[in-house]
Order: C-alpha cells, then sequence, then structure tokens
C-alpha cells in the first residue's frame, strides 16, 4: 500500500521570498513521485516528476524537488515566488507495477504582495 | 492532439437522476481512470481501466459505473445521483508503462451539483 501526507494545508508567502512545500509518502517499492499544481477552477498540471533518476528533479516554472529515501519526503521548492504560484499543490506517489495514484489532501498557496 | 477530453465542464443534477460523463484521450495510453475531488481530501480513485474491456474498482467506487469498449473512451455514469455526489471529477491516462515514468496526464475536470 502506498499513501501520501503534505503536511501543511495552507502556506502564505511574500512575493520573492522562498516557498517550502512538503510531502512525507509510504510506500512498500520503489514509488515515482509527482507534484501537480491547480489553480482555480482548472485542472491539475504536472510540475514535475520523479522516476528514480537524479534526486533533485527539475520542474516548469522555477520549481524544484528532492527525493531523500532515507526520509521518505519529497519537499518542493521555489527559491522565489511570483504572485502566479497562488494555488493548490498535489504531492502524488504510484508505482510502476501499480498504475494507480496517491493523491496527498493538498496545499494551498497564497502570495501576498 | 487534444489530449484528455471531459464532457460536460458544469452540470446539475436532481437528486434521483442519472447521467454520463464522457471522457476521451487521443494518445493511445492504455489506463484511464476517474477521481473526485472534494475539499481537504485530495483526489480519490473512482474506477480505472488498463485497458479495452478491462475495469476495476477504485477507492470510492459506489454509485458510479463505467465501461471500457475502446482505448479511446471512459465513460463515468451516475447510476442514481445523490448530493454526495456533488463534486468536481477528474478523468485521466497514461500509458501502462514508459521508461520516463508513467506520467498522468488530467482532463479539465467536471464540475457536478445535485440538488
Amino acid at each position: 500500500a502506498q499513501s501520501v501526507t503534505q503536511l501543511d494545508s495552507h502556506v502564505s508567502v511574500s512575493e520573492g521570498t522562498p516557498v517550502l512545500l512538503r510531502c512525507n509518502y509510504s510506500s512498500s517499492y520503489s514509488p515515482s513521485l509527482f507534484w501537480y499544481v491547480q489553480h482555480p477552477n482548472k485542472g491539475l498540471q504536472l510540475l514535475l516528476k520523479y522516476t528514480s533518476a537524479a534526486t533533485l528533479v527539475k520542474g516548469i516554472n522555477g520549481f524544484e524537488a528532492e527525493f531523500k529515501k532515507s526520509e521518505t519526503s519529497f519537499h518542493l521548492t521555489k527559491p522565489s515566488a511570483h504572485m502566479s504560484d497562488a494555488a493548490e499543490y498535489f504531492c502524488v506517489v504510484s508505482l510502476f507495477e501499480d498504475y494507480k495514484l496517491s493523491f496527498g489532501a493538498g496545499t494551498t498557496v497564497t502570495v501576498r504582495a | 492532439n487534444a489530449g484528455v477530453t471531459q464532457t460536460p465542464k458544469f452540470q446539475v443534477l436532481k437528486t434521483g437522476q442519472s447521467m454520463t460523463l464522457q471522457c476521451a484521450q487521443d494518445m493511445n495510453h492504455e489506463y484511464m481512470s476517474w477521481y473526485r475531488q472534494d475539499p481537504g481530501m485530495g483526489l480519490r480513485l473512482i474506477h480505472y481501466s488498463v485497458g479495452a474491456g478491462i475495469t476495476d474498482q477504485g477507492e470510492v467506487p459506489n454509485g458510479y459505473n463505467v465501461s471500457r469498449s475502446t482505448t479511446e473512451d471512459f465513460p463515468l455514469r451516475l447510476l442514481s445521483a445523490a448530493p454526495s455526489q456533488t463534486s468536481v471529477y477528474f478523468c485521466a491516462s497514461s500509458y501502462a508503462y514508459s521508461d520516463s515514468g508513467n506520467t498522468i496526464y488530467f482532463g479539465e475536470g467536471s464540475w457536478l451539483t445535485v440538488v
């Protein structure tokens, strides 16, 4: 079985400051890990994915995430927040052998001017 | 290349009515699935399919039915709508396996309200 815990339901940052969204996962096997972003009333857009290659993964819009197996974490960061980053972010885990996805509950990001 | 297309985008139903949410993909993906999104719960898997003629239940299948007669289409049927089915529904698809990982592609969502 696999599961995902997003440690913060809401994160508020000032424009131009770093963003950190925390995600822990549990999985019996080697997982694939994803971060998706959802802007209000929109669908889900893939930010980045980890698939057992490099542990530091770079995504779109300046986001990156680091896979830490020892900590079972896959935290998402961005050095400088932009107003357009205000959205909901989902950490997702899946297995190569099992196509089902497990979603975290989501983290809502607010960016203050 | 349209990706994953869901229709309708918005729908209001009365309790007890039935309806079908349509999902189509043009990427020749084997795997398709339906999720519902509710506040504070992320997305939860309703049903999924690993190929034409093959479907299985996810985490929250009750009150929903699916079929997969073609690779492209995966409709979700609400048999007798209930207010608890008010939600946002997402269809998703992917290849069964790829070296670059199973990137999942999502539709734009269908906002369903049951009154």
